[in-house]
């Protein structure tokens, strides 16, 4: 069974720009999670979503949203980056709501804002 | 409440020897505390995984115990092989769905294993 992707796998990016991310969880997880990790905060939660649905949210500004679609792939989007934007983004799948059961990693993307 | 507080920061254990990292939550409502090993440049990986329910779990080297009164856990490496050198993060969840943030990482450990 093929793991978690995420694309891409490293992207530029300038102040003021907005980024999408996209994440494939393994087939037939419905849940998709997010987390922020950088070297002084460590992996922080953003949000989960469960059959199309946000069901969990972390403590991020507005300027982070995401979405999940019908095959549960999920996207993440950035509006406005800024200098601390910078960081290695994953996503979590599993079968479950993420609090349930086993979360499975993707590689990340690790993003960085000049 | 919601902290996950990790013990030591960084480790270094010699070839053989056992590497010991602690962690520590709050929140009595978590009740899934998974350990996960992460190399560079890679996402984490589960390694093990315990319930409030049992106080031991072994896998293979790698041996978690859980001591519910005290609200804490811990990771057991025995015989610590340099391929074990990697950062890892201890976990708390709760199963409740409480639309707010229900899986909690700790800082991470970076563990260096000499040859």
């Amino acid at each position: 069974k093929a793991g978690v992707t995420q694309t891409p796998r490293y992207l530029i990016k300038t102040r003021g720009q907005q980024v999408t991310l996209s994440c494939s969880p393994i087939s037939g997880h419905r849940s998709v999670s997010w987390y922020q990790q950088t070297p002084g905060q460590g992996l922080q939660f953003l949000f989960e979503y469960f059959s199309e649905t946000q069901r969990n949210k972390g403590n991020f500004p507005g300027r982070f949203s995401g979405r999940q679609f019908s095959n549960s792939r999920s996207e993440m989007n950035v509006s406005t980056l800024e200098l601390g934007d910078s960081a290695l983004y994953l996503c979590a799948s599993s079968l479950r709501l993420a609090g349930r059961g086993e979360q499975f990693f993707g590689p990340g993307t690790r993003l960085t804002v000049l | 409440q919601q902290q996950v507080k990790q013990s030591p920061q960084s480790l270094i254990v010699q070839k053989g020897g056992i590497s010991i990292i602690n962690c520590a939550y709050e929140n009595t409502a978590f009740d899934y505390f998974p350990w996960y090993q992460q190399f560079p440049g890679k996402g984490p990986a589960l390694l093990i995984a315990i319930r409030p329910d049992v106080s031991e779990k072994k896998e293979g080297r790698f041996t978690i115990s859980f001591n519910k009164s005290a609200k804490q856990f811990s990771l057991h490496i025995m015989d610590s092989q340099p391929g074990d050198s990697a950062t890892y993060f201890c976990a708390a969840s709760m199963s409740r769905d409480n639309y707010g943030q229900n899986f909690v990482f700790g800082p991470g450990t970076r563990l260096s294993v000499l040859p």
